[in-house]
């Protein structure tokens, strides 16, 4: 099955800078690469996603960027808020069979003020 | 609102006990995933269903068991139940199935269990 490894575990930035998360995955048929953000206490919502056709994605302070050969995708956020401030995952997607999706242990994102 | 429904919000109960846990996903979608979130850990995937069948597995327990019932609703059954079963449990969806792949799942707010 599909494994997703995900770095770093947490990540401190000062207020304005750039946050960078970058994740692996195992399953070259995987093909679908959302980006979860959970807040404490609350349910994990899709910022932004990408699929296996295409290498780049942006949505305004947000980016994510895929690299199937090297099977290796990363979450960019420019521009950080304290409101970026909460656990990212990654997940990847099998292209067949279950369509299970499976995620990365979470990156805790701390901007400071 | 993600269009997914948990229920209860909130759970207590004392070790040995059994529980069932509901998911009403959003409408249309066939598939239901179960996840396991512990206190400062990620998202441990249990199960999933697809238009009322076991589609996979995940690191569920034995004493954990499952279904999707005809009108696509899940519950999560989980028995014997121990103080380190206390979690974050949440459901989420999606259309994703046969012919279609590269949807996006919507989780629902979770049920938080605790096993006293």
């Amino acid at each position: 099955g599909e494994n997703v490894e995900q770095h770093p575990s947490t990540l401190s930035v000062q207020e304005g800078d750039s946050a960078v998360i970058k994740c692996t995955y195992s399953d070259s048929a995987s093909n679908y690469f959302p980006w979860y953000k959970q807040e404490l206490g609350k349910r994990p919502q899709l910022i932004i996603d990408i699929r296996s056709n295409v290498g780049e994605k942006k949505d305004q302070r947000i980016a994510v960027t895929l690299n199937k050969t090297a099977k290796h995708f990363s979450l960019h956020i420019t521009e950080t808020q304290p409101e970026d401030s909460a656990v990212y995952f990654c997940a990847a997607r099998e292209g067949a069979g279950s369509y299970q999706l499976t995620f990365g242990k979470g990156t805790k994102l701390s901007v400071i003020p | 609102d993600s269009g997914v429904t948990q229920t209860p919000k909130h759970l207590i109960t004392a070790t040995g006990q059994r529980v069932t846990l509901r998911c009403s996903p959003r409408s249309g979608d066939l598939s239901v995933y179960w996840y396991q979130q512990s206190l400062d850990q990620g998202l441990q995937f249990l199960i999933q269903y697809y238009n009322g069948e076991e589609r996979a597995k995940g690191n569920i327990l034995e004493r954990f068991s499952a279904q999707q019932f005809p009108d696509l609703h899940s519950e999560l059954n989980l028995s014997s139940l121990e103080l380190g079963d206390s979690a974050l449990y949440f459901c989420a969806s999606s259309v994703s199935g046969t012919g279609k792949v590269n949807t996006e799942a919507f989780f629902g707010q979770g049920t938080r269990l605790t096993v006293v």
